[in-house]
C-alpha cells in the first residue's frame, strides 16, 4: 500500500546544479501531476501528465522539465537549480479519465538552493 | 477557467468550538468538489467530495460541507474541533470533463489550542 512515493525526501542544492525529483504511483492511475508548494500560495501546478505518454505545462512551469517515464513513474527535472525553486514539491496522481477522482499525494520533496 | 477563493486564510479556535471554513469557486459548468487536509509535516489527505446528489456531504473525523449551486459555495464545517485537527485545509474544484486538472484554493491553517 505505497500509493505515491517521492525521493528524495530532502535536498539542499547549490545554485546552477541539476537534480531530478523521482515520483512513482503504484495505483495504476493515468494520471499524474507535479506541484509546489509555498506559503500562502497554496499548490501550484508545474506540469501533469494525462496519460502515459503525454505531458503538459501547468501554471509554474519556468525552470523545470518532466518525464513520464512510464504508466508508473513521473519525474521533475530541475535543469539549472534558483534560490526561487526552494520549495516543497509535490507529485500527486488521480484515477482514470474522470473529473470525480481525487487525487493522491506522496509526502513531499524538501528542497532549499543555497 | 476556474478560480476557488477561501476566504480565511488563518483561523485559531478553542477545542469544542464549531468550525466553519469558507470556499467558493467561479465557474460556470458542472464542478466536483473536494476539501483535502494536510497535518503538519505531512501530505494532504482527501476530507470529503462531493459530485452530484446530496448536497450535505460528510467525511472522515467528522466533518461535513454543503454544496450551494446558488452560492458557488463548498464550505467545510465540524461542530466541535480538537487539538488533533490542527492542519491546513484545502478546497479544491474540478470542472466535469475536460483536462481532469483540479484548481485548489490557497489554503487555511487551523491552529487548536487544547
Amino acid at each position: 500500500n505505497a500509493g505515491v512515493t517521492q525521493t528524495p525526501k530532502f535536498q539542499v542544492l547549490k545554485t546552477g546544479q541539476s537534480m531530478t525529483l523521482q515520483c512513482a504511483q503504484d495505483m495504476n492511475h493515468n494520471s499524474m501531476y507535479w506541484y509546489r508548494q509555498d506559503p500562502g500560495m497554496g499548490l501550484r501546478l508545474i506540469y501533469y501528465s494525462a496519460s502515459e505518454g503525454t505531458t503538459d505545462k501547468g501554471e509554474v512551469p519556468n525552470g523545470y522539465n518532466v518525464s513520464r517515464l512510464n504508466k508508473r513513474e513521473f519525474s521533475l527535472r530541475l535543469e539549472s537549480a534558483a534560490p526561487s525553486q526552494t520549495s516543497v514539491y509535490f507529485c500527486a496522481s488521480s484515477g482514470r479519465g474522470a473529473s470525480n477522482q481525487p487525487q493522491h499525494f506522496g509526502d513531499g520533496t524538501r528542497l532549499s538552493i543555497l | 477557467a476556474q478560480s476557488v477563493s477561501q476566504h480565511n486564510h488563518h483561523v485559531i479556535l478553542s477545542e469544542a468550538a464549531s468550525l466553519e471554513l469558507g470556499c467558493n469557486y467561479s465557474y460556470g459548468g458542472t464542478v466536483n468538489l473536494f476539501w483535502y487536509v494536510q497535518y503538519p509535516g505531512q501530505h494532504l489527505q482527501l476530507l470529503l467530495k462531493y459530485f452530484s446528489g446530496d448536497p450535505l456531504v460528510k467525511g472522515i473525523k467528522g466533518f461535513e460541507a454543503e454544496f450551494i449551486k446558488s452560492k458557488f459555495s463548498f464550505n467545510l464545517r465540524k461542530p466541535s474541533v480538537q487539538w488533533s485537527d490542527t492542519a491546513e485545509y484545502f478546497c479544491a474544484v474540478m470542472p466535469w470533463g475536460g483536462s481532469y486538472i483540479p484548481t485548489f484554493g490557497r489554503g487555511t491553517s487551523l491552529i487548536v489550542h487544547p
